[in-house]
């Protein structure tokens, strides 16, 4: 089965500052690897996804993932982080299910805090 | 384009009571659906999914259960709650490609409901 680590439960960042949240997963195939954000109170919402090919994805509001296949990790990153980029932010790993359609299995996230 | 609904947004209820949320999704046929629990200061854990009609798959053995009695409309209930059913359900859905057999397509998630047993 698969799984999903976020190794930092909070990070703090300063405004304007870069951003690297961590993510590895454990999976023996290849893997469908997604990050959402989530504002307090209110669902999740996608970032970026990766499925295949280029292995450094852009998302939404200027973040970018790597997916590192030798590490198993897929870092999402962005240069310059804004006060409202402070949310949860959860790494999510889905397998290939032959045809199903498996939930995904998620990180328990990381909180990010925004220093003014 | 497509949109999800939730609800309610919030929900007090008392331990033994019953259970009945309820997630439409619009824009689209024939989507997965799916119901996940947030527990405070805890991941998503996937409870249920579902690909079709009465088509229902659970994830984890508990007192809750999942229908879905139309094609875009997913139900999430309990007979009796317990205190340890408190948390953030989110639905999602999602819609495998054409072409894609056994991809995992991208799931897009409701505003969520905010559960609190007493």
């Amino acid at each position: 089965a698969q799984s999903v680590t976020q190794p930092d439960i909070h990070i703090t960042v300063s405004e304007g500052a870069s951003l690297e949240l961590r993510c590895n997963y454990s999976y023996g195939a290849t893997p469908y690897l997604f990050w959402y954000v989530q504002s307090p109170g209110q669902g999740l919402q996608l970032l970026l996804k990766y499925f295949s090919g280029d292995t450094l994805v852009q998302g939404i509001k200027g973040f970018e993932a790597e997916f590192k296949r030798s590490q198993s990790s897929f870092n999402l990153r962005k240069p310059s982080v804004h006060w409202s980029d402070a949310a949860e932010y959860f790494c999510a790993v889905g397998a290939d299910s032959g045809g199903g359609a498996d939930g995904l299995t998620f990180g328990k996230g990381t909180h990010l805090i925004i220093q003014p | 384009s497509q949109t999800i609904h939730q609800w309610p947004a919030t929900l007090v209820q008392p331990v033994g009571s019953p259970l009945s949320l309820e997630c439409t999704v619009e824009g689209t046929s024939n989507p997965n659906l799916y119901w996940y629990r947030q527990a405070a200061g805890r991941g998503l854990q996937l409870l249920f999914y579902s690909v079709g009609i009465g088509q229902i798959s659970s994830e984890v053995p508990q007192n809750l259960s999942a229908s879905r009695p139309q094609d875009r409309q997913f139900i999430l209930s309990s007979k009796k709650l317990l205190l340890s059913d408190s948390g953030f359900y989110l639905c999602a859905w999602s819609l495998l490609q054409p072409g894609t057999l056994g991809a995992t397509d991208t799931q897009y998630f409701g505003p969520g409901t905010r559960l609190t047993v007493l």
